[in-house]
């Protein structure tokens, strides 16, 4: 079983919509939940980071783990064309970051 | 805001030649990383390194490459005898720690083997 699991799309939306982005795990021990943006040709940008079950808000986005479940999300509201990118979910563990495959995102104008 | 930045931008190399690649952390972060990202796959874990020592390193870190900190703001991967495998994209990162800490990333060198 892969470790951190993500769907990676591309997922389509109309812009103004709300996504919603999602990634499931395999090790409950894990603690420390990232998600990153990726344009194009670029690194990845950290967006939100998180170690404890619940939401985290910054703007547009929340962040939400569950770890009874071990499913982490990522919410965008009032999604933007200039959110159009590659959404990864990464969990630190043991000095390294373990990165899911990243959700291409696309938002229609 | 501080940025890590890598150099070069784009690196083509001949199979079997040596490759330095070059990161710049951010200034104050006491933990840096090196992490590889094939086209079309995930980003991948290479080594981590603190107080000039490695903390942690993949299976793919193996004797063809070895880190260094040269200096007090330089941050090297060298990859020796390269393979045609090694083309890839690779990010540098740093952090202020572990633990929840986040890793801030460069934008990467291209490294193309022909």
């Amino acid at each position: 079983q892969k470790e951190v699991e993500q769907d990676p799309g591309p997922l389509s939306v109309p812009e103004g919509a709300i996504v919603s982005l999602n990634c499931t795990y395999s090790n409950s021990a894990f603690q420390y939940f990232m998600w990153y943006r990726q344009y194009s040709r670029k690194g990845p940008e950290l967006l939100m980071y998180t170690y404890s079950s619940g939401n985290k808000e910054d703007g547009r986005f929340t962040a939400q783990v569950d770890k009874s479940s071990k499913y982490i999300s990522l919410f965008i509201r009032d999604s933007q064309p200039s959110d159009s990118a590659t959404y990864l979910c990464a969990i630190e563990s043991n000095y390294q970051l373990i990165w899911g495959a990243g959700t291409k995102l696309i938002i229609k104008p | 805001e501080p940025e890590v930045t890598q150099t070069p931008s784009h690196q083509v190399t001949q199979m079997g030649q040596e490759v330095i690649l070059r990161c710049v952390p951010i200034s104050n972060h006491l933990y840096f990383y090196w992490y590889r990202q094939i086209l079309g796959q995930k980003v991948e874990f290479l080594v981590s390194f603190y107080n000039n020592e490695i903390s942690e390193k993949s299976e793919i870190f193996d004797d063809q490459f070895s880190v260094e900190r040269p200096d007090g703001s330089n941050f090297t991967l060298k990859i020796r005898s390269t393979k045609l495998e090694d083309s890839a994209m690779y990010f540098c990162a740093s952090s202020v720690g572990t633990g929840g800490q986040p890793q801030h990333f460069g934008d990467g060198t291209r490294l193309s083997i022909l």
